[in-house]
């Protein structure tokens, strides 16, 4: 089963403009990591932002920040003023417990972000 | 400080050939994860190691293997390469495999078989 879900598989935004990529997650453990990486065309993947089960604020990192709803179990990530060198694929993704491993990232399809002149 | 390292970061190989892939973690970090990227299957995770061990495995065919050396540093190795082994490999590397340890990248080695 998907455990990671982005419904988005492309979207343009206007340079300067707020973006906003769904993601929702599936999982039965009260202990879970949620994370967003950006992959530019280079290939290389680049850790934005990190949110724990357990944290009660939602994070943010610069430019970057995470809406998390429990409840709805969804982990949005909201980019705001884009830049061009925003355009990018971006991933969500989790982490679960596994007897003796936290190191398995599950990830979601991605989206493919477009920021236009 | 450095990054993580990834070599080659291209290879061309023939069906039924074997490869070598080659993860240099950023200094400290012990838990090194290989990843697979395809355009279909989009990323799969392959295997995790820490402190020289494998701690979890995808599903994935015996043909995919791996390694981690005391240094930390770790290789994988695709025997009897087939057409669909063509992909991104990203390697990351973690201090620890912890619930809130972000995983940090390589640029990934694209492995094309023909």
């Amino acid at each position: 089963a998907q455990k990671i879900t982005q419904t988005q598989p492309g979207m343009f935004v206007q340079e300067k403009e707020a973006v906003t990529l769904d993601c929702t997650y599936d999982t039965s453990d009260q202990s879970y990591g949620l994370f967003w990486y950006k992959q530019p065309s280079s290939g290389e993947m680049i850790f934005l932002i990190y949110q724990g089960s357990y944290d009660e604020q939602n994070a943010t990192e610069g430019r970057y920040s995470l809406n998390f709803q429990k409840a709805r179990k969804s982990a949005n990530l909201v980019i705001s003023a884009s830049q061009l060198g925003d355009s990018a694929m971006y991933f969500c993704a989790m982490r679960e417990p596994v007897t003796d491993s936290w190191g398995k990232l599950q990830f979601g399809a991605g989206t493919q972000v477009v920021v236009t002149p | 400080k450095a990054g993580v390292t990834q070599t080659p970061r291209y290879l061309i190989k023939t069906r039924g050939q074997q490869v070598t892939l080659s993860c240099s973690p950023i200094s400290g970090h012990r838990s090194v994860s290989w990843y697979q990227q395809t355009p279909g299957q989009g990323l799969q995770f392959l295997f995790e190691y820490f402190s020289e061990t494998q701690r979890n495995k995808g599903n994935f065919p015996g043909r995919f293997s791996g390694r981690q050396f005391s240094n930390s540093r770790s290789e994988m190795n695709v025997s009897t390469l087939e057409l669909g082994d063509s992909a991104l490999y990203l390697c990351a590397s973690s201090f620890r495999p912890n619930m809130n340890t972000e995983a940090f990248f390589g640029q990934g080695t694209r492995l094309t078989v023909v």
